[in-house]
């Protein structure tokens, strides 16, 4: 079974310019978790869906950052103007939205903001 | 703050003995988890321990939990070189999860390296 997808696993842009990160979801899970690894601060929630729908972006850092998720098969993290303190390995993750079940993660977006 | 805390925060075995790390957190909990992350790569879960267990084996694994003293222990015994990667913890508070594991608070990692 295909894992969670993000794309592109790299990117380097310069500060100022709109970032877009994609994530596809594990089929079938109902909720989708957007977080931040970087040295300083660990792994950080950002947001998260349930059944598409935002239930908590209380980790969203400013309003420079916007979450959405359109279908059950597709998020994107949109950061727009970008910073170099934003500079981070950007990961989605998935799982079915009841019980105690893991999430799955993807491989996750190195962002670099020059 | 950080809900879970790993340690140590680095540690180097001779491949084959026992890696044992330790997790610390704060608050009251559904569950605990451990998921290794491999450099490069996404987390990937391991263990599941919920609050009203004490001791988990999964494979090589075995997880405690003391809900009393707010710790969880991992140990991974006859380590392999392909276990080298950093473990991290994972509390699901109480109370803060709508749909069920969501509220994930994860600690800041042990990196384990085992020499071959």
């Amino acid at each position: 079974d295909a894992g969670v997808i993000q794309s592109p696993r790299h990117e380097v842009t310069e500060m100022g310019q709109e970032v877009t990160l994609r994530c596809k979801p594990i089929s079938g899970h109902n909720s989708l978790f957007w977080y931040r690894q970087t040295m300083m601060r660990g792994l950080e929630l950002l947001i998260y869906f349930n059944n598409n729908v935002p239930i908590d972006d209380s980790g969203m850092p400013e309003d420079r950052f916007s979450a959405k998720m359109p279908n059950a098969s597709f998020s994107t993290l949109k950061i727009q103007p970008s910073e170099p303190r934003d500079s981070a390995v950007y990961f989605c993750a998935s799982n079915p939205g009841s019980g105690n079940q893991p999430q799955h993660f993807g491989d996750g977006t190195r962002l670099s903001i020059l | 703050s950080q809900q879970g805390e790993e340690d140590p925060q680095a540690l180097s075995i001779q491949e084959g003995e026992n890696a044992t790390m330790n997790c610390s957190y704060k608050t009251s909990i559904n569950n605990l988890q451990w998921y290794r992350q491999n450099s490069g790569r996404g987390l990937v879960h391991l263990i599941l321990i919920r609050s009203n267990e004490r001791e988990k084996h999964s494979g090589r694994l075995r997880v405690t939990l003391d809900t009393s003293k707010k710790s969880s222990s991992l140990l991974i015994t006859a380590s392999r070189a392909a276990d080298t990667a950093s473990y991290f913890c994972a509390t699901d508070a109480l109370g803060k999860s709508n749909f069920g594991n969501e509220k994930l608070t994860f600690g800041t990692g042990t990196r384990l390296t085992i020499i071959p």
